[in-house]
């Protein structure tokens, strides 16, 4: 099994441009997050999602677009990207809100210039 | 709301000493907690975690983390630490009644172990 996969793993991008961050798992997880990694800041939530067609928002949304029409994909995307976007995004799963351990991608490091 | 504080950015130990890495958490309600370790350009990885039960938790690779309710807090403990536990290593918090599995990180502690 491949897990939780991301793409790209790299990405530089010009203030005012858009994009999209990839994120797919195989394990039928039900639960789907969107977290941004800032330097002695911790993990931050941006996005989730409890199932197909159902997300919210998490601790830090504005500037973030997501959608799940798929049990395996949960893209993230920047409409106009600003240099305080720029940062590590990991996308994780889990199955059931019951079990709580999270299954990381590798991440995704993203630039804004 | 629910927070986590790890009050150390870095900790040292020499290999073979005991380690602990500190967490305390605040929720309304009864918390699960969490330890993940995160190496170099990777994600996050699962250690442990504490849902209910007995109070010291075993986990992945030697690491061991005990639940102190009355101080709020889940230390990470190792007996005798390795040159490759060198990680940043992260501690989570859920609160139990919150629906959406929504874990909140704390800023995270990097640990040195030297030779």
């Amino acid at each position: 099994n491949a897990g939780v996969t991301q793409t790209p793993k790299f990405r530089i991008l010009k203030i005012g441009q858009s994009m999209t961050l990839q994120c797919t798992q195989d394990m039928n997880h039900n639960y789907m997050y969107w977290y941004r990694q800032d330097p002695g800041m911790g993990l931050k939530l941006i996005y989730y999602s409890v199932g197909a067609g159902i997300t919210d928002k998490g601790e830090v949304p504005n500037g973030y677009n997501v959608s799940r029409s798929t049990t395996e994909d949960f893209p993230l995307r920047l409409e106009l990207a600003a240099p305080s976007q720029t940062s590590v995004y990991f996308c994780a799963s889990t199955l059931t809100e019951n079990t709580g351990e999270l299954f990381f991608g590798e991440g995704s490091r993203l630039t804004v210039l | 709301a629910q927070s986590v504080a790890q009050p150390e950015d870095q900790v040292n130990v020499a290999e073979g000493n005991p380690l602990t890495v500190k967490c305390t958490y605040s929720v309304s309600g009864n918390p699960y907690l969490f330890w993940y370790v995160q190496y170099p350009n990777r994600g996050l990885q699962f250690l442990l975690k504490y849902i209910t039960g007995d109070n010291l938790v075993k986990g992945s690779y030697g690491f061991e983390a005990e639940f102190n309710k009355s101080q709020t807090s889940f230390h990470l403990k190792k007996p005798s630490a390795l040159v490759s536990d060198s990680a940043l290593y992260f501690c989570a918090v859920r609160d139990m009644g919150a629906a959406g599995n929504k874990l909140t990180f704390g800023g995270g502690t990097r640990v040195l172990v030297k030779p």
